[in-house]
């Protein structure tokens, strides 16, 4: 069967750093997506991820490895508004999303 | 700016009744999707559509039914509501044969079915 991991609550404090994993057993991979959803709102897109290697966008970075099905967000400097759920998800052989259940993010002072 | 739209936020009703839920995009994409979404469990796929009048059966189809008449719109209906209905619905849209295959998403319906 198809299965994507993360951790289902995470803390941290302002201005630090945290990385957030996700590991995948998908039938077939064409890339690998984040995205973050605060409480209440639609999921917003963060990055996606087709290429192993680290890909950067401001605070945020994603970060692939396929041979070993795991991938990581990494969000630095940490602010209150960051307060959200991540979700990990992968685009299957049928270019079809198969979605993580999602890691909430605290963020304390 | 991609805009997905769904025709309420909040919605309560009764078991059995039949409930429509509407979402309409702007940028004319292809390709358009209706999840719920529960605690601890993720998005899971109910239906999907790749163009006008085509629907594809997702991960968990069974209560619902679908629409799409227009390129825009896509409807998700459900039969006879059931308590174990209540939940998160959320629609997606996407272009087809882009580069990332990324998913816009509406607001959200909130649904209790009492």
């Amino acid at each position: 069967g198809q299965n994507i991991d993360q951790p289902t609550e995470m803390t941290a404090t302002e201005g630090a750093i945290v990385q957030i994993n996700c590991t995948y057993q998908t039938s077939g991979f064409n890339g690998l997506f984040w995205y973050q959803q605060h409480a209440g709102e639609a999921p917003t897109f963060l990055s996606y991820n087709v290429l192993d290697g680290l890909e950067e966008k401001g605070r945020f970075s994603s970060f692939l490895s396929r041979s070993k099905g795991y991938s990581y967000l990494l969000l630095k400097e940490l602010q209150m508004k960051d307060s959200a759920s991540y979700l990990c998800a992968v685009l299957d052989s049928n270019y079809q999303l198969i979605w993580g259940a999602g890691t909430k993010l605290i963020i304390k002072p | 700016d991609v805009k997905v739209t769904q025709s309420s936020r909040y919605l309560v009703k009764r078991t059995g009744e039949k409930v429509f839920l509407e979402c309409v995009q702007d940028m004319d994409h292809e390709n358009m999707f209706w999840y719920r979404q529960d605690p601890g469990l993720g998005l899971r796929l109910i239906y999907f559509s790749y163009d006008v009048k085509m629907k594809e059966k997702g991960d968990i189809p069974e209560g619902y039914s679908v629409s799409r008449e227009k390129k825009e719109r896509f409807s998700l209906i459900l039969e006879s509501a059931s308590t174990n209905q209540t939940s998160m619905y959320l629609c997606a849209s996407s272009f087809s044969g882009g580069v990332t295959y990324e998913q816009y998403f509406g607001p959200g319906t909130r649904l209790t079915v009492t």
